[in-house]
Formats: structure tokens, C-alpha cells, sequence
């Protein structure tokens, strides 16, 4: 059973505007939260991450929420850029740092 | 070279061939970690190293073996894979097992006939 999901296989946006991809996680254990950038052909690359002692965590256009009660993150990138068309892993683990868990990806598609 | 490397990036063998993936890292990390990636599934962890022990062996079967000689370099033994073993292997490290950040190398497309 996925302790990780992301429900949007894909998503396009008009360069400029908002992108927001989305998250959940089942498990309550979880308190560490990773988003990951995959661009064909190359490994995943760490992009931004959140502990849950903390709802926001900002970096330069990119913004991580966590509302742990609802057990969902979001990935905020503002303004999007057509180099921001990738595909979006987000990522848990529990305390230890044990496994990371990853969901199924979400694909970006920034239009210019 | 810098970062985390694989080799081959394509792998096409047979069922009944033996080959072998590479991982090395230039990070100086000492955990090193093996996934798989199926279509439309999540990354799937397979095994753990840690100071070049294996730390956690995610229930693979034994067609699957890997090796760890020192804390740079990673291999993932092949032998009588199946058809369903197809998928993009990608070999991560961290600085230690405590820590979450993993960079990843990017991966080994297999194709097993």
C-alpha cells in the first residue's frame, strides 16, 4: 500500500503563473519531507524539503507547505518557468531518517 | 567526474545471462542505496549500505545481489532475471544513513527478454 501519493500524473501551466503540485502521505509516523526534480534521462535531484516542526519552508521560487493534520504537502513554484518542466517526486521518511518513500511523480509541463 | 555515476545506462540481457550495474559516487558519502523504478510505480527501495555494510535488504529476491567493496563504489549483480525485471535501476548516496538528502545517479534503463 502507497504511503505516499501524488493524485496528479500531470500538470501544465502558462509560464509566469503558479504551479502547485500536490501531496499526501498515510502515514503519522512521517516527519520529513523531500521534493525531488527528474529531468529525462538524469537522476532525481533534491529540490527543496520541510520538517514537520515547520508548516513553510521557502527557497527562491520554490515553497513547500505542510499541513500535518490533513497529512498533505504542496510544492509552490512562482513564477514557473519553461526549465521547470520536469517530473515532481515528493518524498517521506519517519524519525531515524530510515526509507524514504516516495510517491509516483507528477509531470510538469510549463507553456511558454 | 563529480556527483553520482551508472554504468551501463542501458542494459538489454537475457534470462538466462549474467551481467552486473555500476554505482560509484565522488561525494564522499558513506551510504549507498539501490532503487528500482517501474513504470507508473514509485521509486522502490531495494537495498542499504551504510560504511559498506548492508543495512536493510527491502525483501529482494536473490536473483538480485549486491555488492559493496568500499563506500564509492556500488554493484547490483544480475542473474536469471524475468521479463518483470525491467526497469530503471537508480543507485543514490547520502552523507550517512541519518541523513535524508540522497543524490542520485541517473539510473540503468534494463530491459530483460
Amino acid at each position: 500500500d502507497q504511503q505516499v501519493k501524488q493524485n496528479s500524473p500531470s500538470l501544465s501551466v502558462q509560464e509566469g503563473r503558479i504551479s502547485i503540485l500536490n501531496c499526501d502521505y498515510t502515514n503519522s509516523m512521517f516527519d520529513y519531507f523531500l521534493w525531488y526534480k527528474k529531468y529525462p534521462a538524469e537522476g532525481p535531484t533534491f529540490l527543496i524539503s520541510i520538517s514537520s516542526i515547520k508548516d513553510k519552508n521557502e527557497d527562491g521560487r520554490f515553497t513547500v507547505f505542510l499541513n500535518k493534520s490533513a497529512k498533505h504537502l504542496s510544492l509552490h513554484i512562482v513564477p514557473s518557468q519553461p526549465g521547470d518542466s520536469a517530473v515532481y517526486f515528493c518524498a517521506a521518511s519517519g524519525t531515524g531518517a530510515n526509507n524514504l518513500f516516495f510517491g509516483t511523480g507528477t509531470r510538469l509541463t510549463v507553456i511558454p | 567526474e563529480t556527483g553520482v555515476t551508472q554504468t551501463p545506462r542501458h542494459l538489454v540481457m537475457g534470462m538466462t545471462n549474467k551481467k552486473s550495474l555500476k554505482c560509484e559516487q565522488h561525494l564522499g558519502h558513506n551510504a549507498m542505496y539501490w532503487y528500482k523504478q517501474s513504470a507508473k510505480k514509485p521509486l522502490e527501495l531495494m537495498f542499504v549500505y551504510n560504511f559498506k555494510e548492508q543495512t536493510e535488504n527491502n525483501s529482494v529476491p536473490s536473483r538480485f545481489s549486491p555488492e559493496c567493496p568500499n563506500s564509492s563504489h556500488l554493484f547490483l549483480h544480475l542473474h536469471t532475471l524475468q521479463p518483470e525485471d525491467s526497469a530503471l535501476y537508480l543507485c543514490a548516496s547520502s552523507q550517512d544513513r541519518g541523513n535524508n538528502e540522497q543524490f542520485f545517479g541517473p539510473g540503468t534503463r534494463l530491459t530483460v527478454l
